[in-house]
């Protein structure tokens, strides 16, 4: 099945600084990669995701890149600000007949500091 | 519009005991997910749903079963808990946008098992 490794495991930068979290997948059926925000005791929430045709997407401070010949893709936070503070995960998505199954990261948790 | 709706929120059983956790969603969507999420191991797939009617094993179904008990409703049994249940689980609803399944989550019930 698939598998999705992600580093780091926690991240700290300071206001305004750029974040950049890294995933790699193992599943070249794989063909969408979203990524979700979840603060402390939340649900998690999607802030971002790109299909595999696709190698870039941003939206406003935040953007993802995808290389699916190196079966990597990576989330970029610039300008970064104290409410960026939260744990953050990828995923990748497998197609299973009807339905997809989303494999995720192991989280990394991002501290904004002052 | 409630989205995903789980409960309850928090629960807490001794072992050998058992309970059932729904979920349901307003969404029309046909995918339906449980999750666990323990510290350090993100979200792990327990069982899925792709349609009224079917269902799954995803990676850790190992002492759950699920009923689908119609479109909107998604169920997670816990038979005869055990303390390596504790953990927080979230119920997610899939619907496809960008060729992927953008999946939805509930606000989570925290199960402790003692």
């Amino acid at each position: 099945g698939e598998n999705v490794e992600q580093h780091p495991s926690t991240l700290s930068v300071q206001e305004g600084d750029s974040a950049v979290i890294k995933c790699t997948y193992s599943d070249s059926a794989s063909n969408y990669f979203p990524w979700y925000k979840q603060e402390l005791g939340k649900r998690p929430q999607l802030i971002i995701d790109i299909r595999s045709n696709v190698g870039e997407k941003k939206d406003q401070r935040i953007a993802v890149t995808l290389n699916k010949t190196a079966k990597h893709f990576s989330l970029h936070i610039t300008e970064t600000q104290p409410e960026d503070s939260a744990v953050y995960f990828c995923a990748a998505s497998t197609p299973t007949g009807t339905a997809s199954k989303l494999t995720f990261g192991t989280g990394t948790r991002l501290q904004v500091t002052l | 519009n409630a989205g995903v709706t789980q409960t309850p929120k928090f629960q807490v059983l001794k072992t050998g005991q058992s309970m059932t956790l729904q979920c349901a969603q307003d969404m029309n969507h046909n995918s339906m997910y449980w999750y666990r999420q323990d510290p350090g191991m993100g979200l792990r797939l327990i069982y899925y749903s792709a349609s009224e009617g079917t269902t799954d094993k995803g990676e850790v179904p190992n002492g759950y079963n699920v009923s689908r008990l119609n479109k909107r409703e998604f169920s997670l049994r816990l038979e005869s808990a055990a303390p390596s249940q504790t953990s927080v689980y979230f119920c997610a609803s899939g619907g496809r946008a960008l060729g992927g399944n953008i999946q939805y989550f509930g606000a989570g019930t925290r199960l402790s098992v003692l």
